[in-house]
């Protein structure tokens, strides 16, 4: 069973810029969740979408949002990005809703310069 | 504010000796905690979870330990073997629904053959 994937796995950009990550689930899945790791915050939880809805939203402003298709991949945009948005942005899918169930893709690396 | 918290960021053990990593929280209200590992460049797996309702939880070299009473957690690994250098996160849902977690910030151990 092929496993989480995440595209680009690298990604520079500048100041102002604005991304788009991709999220592909395991097959079946219908719930991903997106998180930032940095050195300086750790791990931080941003949305969480099923079923295409967004069911729950991290402490994270407006310029973050994503969406999810209903082939159940993910999309994640970072508008107006800025140096702090320099970070490892994973994604998690799981079957249903329960955080023992979930498995994390590999993430992308964001760097801004 | 960091509601759960790996106050050492780097652990360094010894191969067949113990490793005990620590996890302290804030919110009475967590009720359920979860261990995840995460190698360099792969997304976090997760280990070992423990229910407030249990003490002690335990799954072949890894033992989850729960103190309610001081908000403390902690993974022991025993046998430490060199496999098992990674770095290691304890992680809380914020509510009974989805998958929303808050993450410590993390403890990298190092097992020395």
């Amino acid at each position: 069973k092929a496993g989480v994937t995440q595209t680009p796995r690298y990604l520079i950009k500048t100041r102002g810029q604005q991304v788009t990550l991709s999220c592909s689930p395991i097959s079946g899945h219908r719930s991903v969740s997106w998180y930032q790791q940095t050195p300086g915050q750790g791990l931080q939880f941003l949305f969480e979408y099923f079923s295409e809805t967004q069911r729950n939203k991290g402490n994270f402003p407006g310029r973050f949002s994503g969406r999810q298709f209903s082939n159940s991949r993910s999309e994640m945009n970072v508008s107006t990005l800025e140096l702090g948005d320099s970070a490892l942005y994973l994604c998690a899918s799981s079957l249903e809703p329960g955080p023992e169930t979930q498995y994390f893709g590999p993430g992308t690396r964001l760097l801004v310069l | 504010d960091q509601q759960v918290k790996q106050n050492s960021p780097s652990l360094s053990v010894q191969e067949g000796r113990i490793s005990i990593l620590n996890c302290d929280y804030t919110n009475s209200m967590f009720d359920y905690f979860l261990w995840y590992k995460k190698y360099p460049a792969e997304g976090p797996t997760f280990l070992i979870s423990i229910s407030s309702i249990k003490d002690k939880n335990e799954d072949g070299r890894f033992t989850v330990f729960l103190n309610k009473s001081a908000k403390h957690l902690s993974l022991h690994i025993v046998p430490s073997q060199p496999g098992d250098s990674a770095v290691y996160f304890c992680a809380a849902p914020y509510s009974n629904a989805g998958n929303m977690l808050t993450f410590g910030g993390g403890t990298r151990l190092m097992v020395k053959p």
